[in-house]
């Protein structure tokens, strides 16, 4: 299945902890994405790689790390887990800018 | 700053009747606008993008720059289309979007 996908699609886990959120894309797009979408299901953009290379980072906490092994997979990572953090993570792709992206089905992050 | 405004956190409407959801911009450069869908437990999907000026599942949305609007519109509305609609606007060359708070649609029969 051509797709983007999420892992894992729930995460419930306690504050303070240390977790990560992997995303593959196989569409062959170059760019790939993380938004939030919280509580309210506002959605904002968190990270953009392009070709492995970061080119978009908003104003996040420094406890959010992306990483890109190589431009079909980006995956984040969170240290030090808050409250706050509980949201639906998506991820999506595209090829190039301004082009369709593409979403995967969200990792739903619950904090305790 | 670049803004994406969608002023109806809800909208019922009953099934058959028109439907439009209100999407207003604020961008100084040249717009790139999009519909996105998220359907009960499915994922974001795009539903338009202005540039291509088609209709998709009924429906259409004109980008109006004089009134910075792009509302998406459709004559007759299906229980199908109840869903969390959202605008979203690409506001720089590397394609960062900036969604609208979105719209949830019920069509009820």
């Amino acid at each position: 299945d051509t797709a983007v996908s999420q892992t894992p699609k729930y995460l419930v886990t306690q504050m303070g902890n240390d977790k990560s959120i992997k995303c593959e894309q196989n569409l062959g797009h170059d760019t790939m994405y993380w938004y939030k979408q919280d509580s309210k299901k506002f959605l904002k953009i968190m990270f953009s790689y392009n070709n492995k290379e970061l080119i978009i980072n908003e104003t996040v906490p420094n406890r959010f790390s992306p990483k890109s092994p190589d431009k079909a997979h980006l995956n984040l990572h969170i240290n030090s887990l808050e409250l706050g953090d509980s949201a639906v993570y998506f991820c999506a792709s595209s090829q190039g800018a301004n082009q369709p992206q593409h979403f995967g089905d969200g990792t739903r992050l619950s904090i305790l | 700053a670049q803004r994406v405004t969608q002023p109806e956190k809800l909208l019922s409407v009953f099934k058959g009747a028109p439907v439009e959801l209100k999407c207003n911009y604020s961008y100084s450069g040249s717009p790139e606008l999009f519909w996105y869908v998220q359907y009960s437990r499915q994922r974001l999907q795009l539903l338009l993008r202005h540039i291509s000026r088609e209709s998709i599942k009924g429906f259409t949305a004109d980008l109006n720059k004089g009134e910075t609007s792009f509302h998406l519109k459709k004559p007759f509305a299906q229980e199908e289309d109840s869903a969390m609609y959202y605008c979203a606007l690409a506001t720089d060359s590397w394609g960062k979007l900036q969604f609208g708070a979105g719209t949830q649609v019920v069509v009820t029969p």
